[in-house]
């Protein structure tokens, strides 16, 4: 079974460009969740998505946003790009369900560099 | 509401000797415990996870973890350590919320192994 995949694994940007980064879950997931990792501010919930609708969002401002697909794969997006928004982008699917226990299983993450 | 800290920021070990990697949780409800592990510029791989089953939970390459709802812990060892055990570990408490479930990330321990 395949797992999480997340493109583009490297990519470098200038501030001001707009970056989107896309996520395919493990076949049969429906939830897919992003999170941003940095030496500083370690791992943060960025948001996350269940059959096509966002159910949580993180403290992140509006230039940070997602979208989630009929086949559960996801992008996200980030607009006005500043030098702070160089970090490893997350992405995670969990099978959702009553009695599962909400793993998460990680993609290896897209490196964003802004300079 | 929930939290996690990980008591620890760095830890250092010689091959061959036990590892304590220390998290404790705060939740108002009986949340789900993960341990991750995470190597240089990889996404995160699942070590173990405490779903309220057994208490004493085994993962994958010899590590284990405690849960002890008395001390709200859940700490991670091994009884010896490797080379390549040499990673950063999240301590990670998922729970239900309205619709879906809630992720927060201990700050990691890093784990120095020495030959």
């Amino acid at each position: 079974k395949a797992g999480v995949t997340q493109t583009p694994r490297y990519l470098i940007k200038t501030r001001g460009q707009q970056v989107t980064l896309s996520c395919s879950p493990i076949s049969g997931h429906r939830s897919v969740s992003w999170y941003q990792q940095t030496p500083g501010q370690g791992l943060q919930f960025l948001f996350e998505y269940f059959s096509e609708t966002q159910r949580n969002k993180g403290n992140f401002p509006g230039r940070f946003s997602g979208r989630q697909f009929s086949n559960s794969r996801s992008e996200m997006n980030v607009s006005t790009l500043e030098l702070g928004d160089s970090a490893l982008y997350l992405c995670a699917s969990s099978l959702e369900g009553r009695t599962n226990t909400g793993e998460l299983f990680f993609g290896e993450g897209s490196r964003l560099t802004v300079l | 509401a929930q939290s996690v800290t990980q008591l620890d920021s760095h830890v250092s070990v010689s091959e061959g000797t036990p590892v304590l990697l220390r998290c404790n949780y705060s939740s108002s409800y009986s949340p789900s415990l993960f341990w991750y592990v995470q190597h240089p510029n990889k996404g995160l791989q699942l070590l173990l996870k405490y779903t309220s089953a057994a208490t004493l939970v085994k993962g994958i390459n010899g590590f284990e973890a405690e849960f002890k709802k008395s001390e709200t812990s859940f700490h991670l060892t091994k009884p010896s350590a490797h080379m390549s055990d040499a990673a950063e570990y999240f301590c990670v408490v998922r729970g239900p919320y309205t619709g879906g479930f809630k992720t927060i990330f201990g700050a990691g321990t890093r784990l120095f192994v020495k030959a």
